[in-house]
């Protein structure tokens, strides 16, 4: 079984440019989540979709970041304009159910740096 | 919203040793607490989770002990090995957000 595919795995961009991530999640997989992980910290919400709707976008800082589920499947998340703070690894997991009880399955990651 | 403090921040022991992880969360509605490795590189991955209807699990050389009244649950793990060395992140619900709340992550290291 293909697991959680991400794109591009690393960036690197000055600060006020933009960038956008890619996640594929596992198929059939109704929630997908984006979490944010500053070096040497544990990952932190950013988003959550059930299908192709937000669950929860209250950590989101919604004046620079956005992100949409097209078809309940693909996701992006985009940031514009970059901060120097946003310099972290952008982790996208998917999980079979929504809910709290669920194993969730992460991807590699997008490591971005901003200069 | 969920708060979780992990302790230690890192953690070097000998093969063979025990290692030892804690966490201690704010109140939840929900009892499922997992513990996740994470490797460089390497996105974080499930290693083992408990439902507190019992005060702890086992599987292999892994354990994780629950304390509800206290608010805390650990991971031991038996007869470490220099592959176990990675990141473990604990986590623990946010019912408000139907989500989890990770811990800051312990890096363990084993020496060989």
């Amino acid at each position: 079984e293909a697991g959680v595919a991400q794109s591009p795995r690393y960036k690197i961009i000055e600060k006020r440019q933009s960038v956008a991530f890619w996640c594929n999640p596992i198929s059939g997989h109704a929630t997908l989540y984006w979490y944010q992980q500053i070096l040497g910290q544990g990952p932190k919400l950013l988003i959550q979709f059930q299908n192709n709707g937000v669950v929860d976008d209250s950590q989101l800082p919604k004046d620079r970041f956005s992100a949409e589920r097209l078809k309940g499947v693909d996701s992006t998340l985009k940031i514009q304009p970059a901060k120097l703070e946003d310099s972290a690894v952008y982790l996208c997991a998917s999980s079979l159910v929504g809910g709290l009880g669920g194993e969730l399955f992460f991807g590699e990651g997008s490591r971005l740096t901003v200069l | 919203q969920q708060q979780v403090k992990q302790s230690p921040q890192s953690l070097i022991v000998q093969k063979g040793g025990i290692s030892i992880i804690n966490c201690a969360y704010e109140n939840t509605a929900f009892d499922y607490f997992p513990w996740y490795q994470q490797f460089p590189g390497k996105g974080p991955a499930l290693l083992i989770a408990i439902r507190p209807d019992v005060s702890e699990k086992k599987e292999g050389r892994f354990t994780i002990s629950f304390n509800k009244s206290a608010k805390q649950f650990s991971l031991h793990i038996m007869d470490s090995q220099p592959g176990d060395s990675a990141t473990y992140f604990c986590a623990a619900p946010d019912t408000g957000r139907r989500a989890l709340t990770f811990g800051s992550g312990t890096r363990l290291q084993v020496q060989p």
